[in-house]
């Protein structure tokens, strides 16, 4: 059972255009909501969070969108960059100390010059 | 270190051997998790080691994966008698509160 479902898969997006990715979850206990990024070769690294109490967090062209009545999250980036592409993971935590983070699929990110 | 180390950074195997991987974690973070990454699969938990409790070991998917962590500190993950659908990248990430810092995966490739 996959416990956040995040679209698209993959997306192409033009310079300067803006990316949006999508993900859902059922879990009502998540507490905390990161996004990771990820460039081939690497591990993936913390983007940018967002908790249930707040509907909006913006950290320079990255912005997280929550909605808890419909359970879902989103991440915007504005003006896309080709240094944006990578793949994107959203991910939910259930409250107990350092538990682990239940990830999305991800999504494959190309912006094109 | 700087960041965590994992090692090998690639391994090729024979189907039927063991492998080990190693995990040096951010020095100071009490939390030790990992992470199977497959193509098209996202980010799989396999199991999640913090301070001196006992692991949480829910994420491992057969009986031939194990994993230790020696003196709250370095971490080897070994896999049994592996099966080709056992290749896939194998993450380590630590953390001293809720971001994790992931190393850059040892590529496991079973032939």
């Amino acid at each position: 059972q996959q416990q956040v479902k995040q679209s698209p898969q993959s997306l192409i997006v033009q310079k300067g255009g803006i990316s949006i990715i999508n993900c859902a979850y059922e879990n009502t206990a998540f507490d905390y909501f990161p996004w990771y990024q990820q460039f081939p070769g690497k591990g993936p690294a913390l983007l940018i969070a967002i908790r249930p109490d707040v509907s909006e967090k913006k950290e320079g062209r990255f912005t997280i969108s929550f909605n808890k009545s419909a359970k879902q999250f989103s991440l915007h980036i504005m003006d896309s960059q080709p240094g944006d592409s990578a793949t994107y993971f959203c991910a939910a935590r259930v409250p107990r100390g350092y538990s682990t983070l239940t990830f999305g699929k991800g999504t494959m990110l190309l912006v094109s010059p | 270190g700087a960041g965590v180390s994992q090692s090998p950074s690639n391994k090729v195997t024979e189907k039927g051997k063991d492998v080990e991987l190693r995990c040096d974690p951010i020095s100071g973070h009490t939390a030790l998790y990992w992470y199977r990454q497959s193509l098209g699969q996202g980010l799989e938990f396999l199991i999640y080691f913090q301070g001196n409790s006992a692991p949480d070991k829910s994420g491992l998917p057969s009986d031939r994966f194990s994993a230790e962590r020696t003196g709250g500190s370095v971490s080897t993950l070994t896999i049994q008698r592996t099966q080709q659908e056992d290749s896939a990248v194998y993450l380590c990430a630590s953390s001293s509160n809720e971001k994790l810092f992931f190393g850059s995966g040892t590529q496991l490739s079973v032939l």
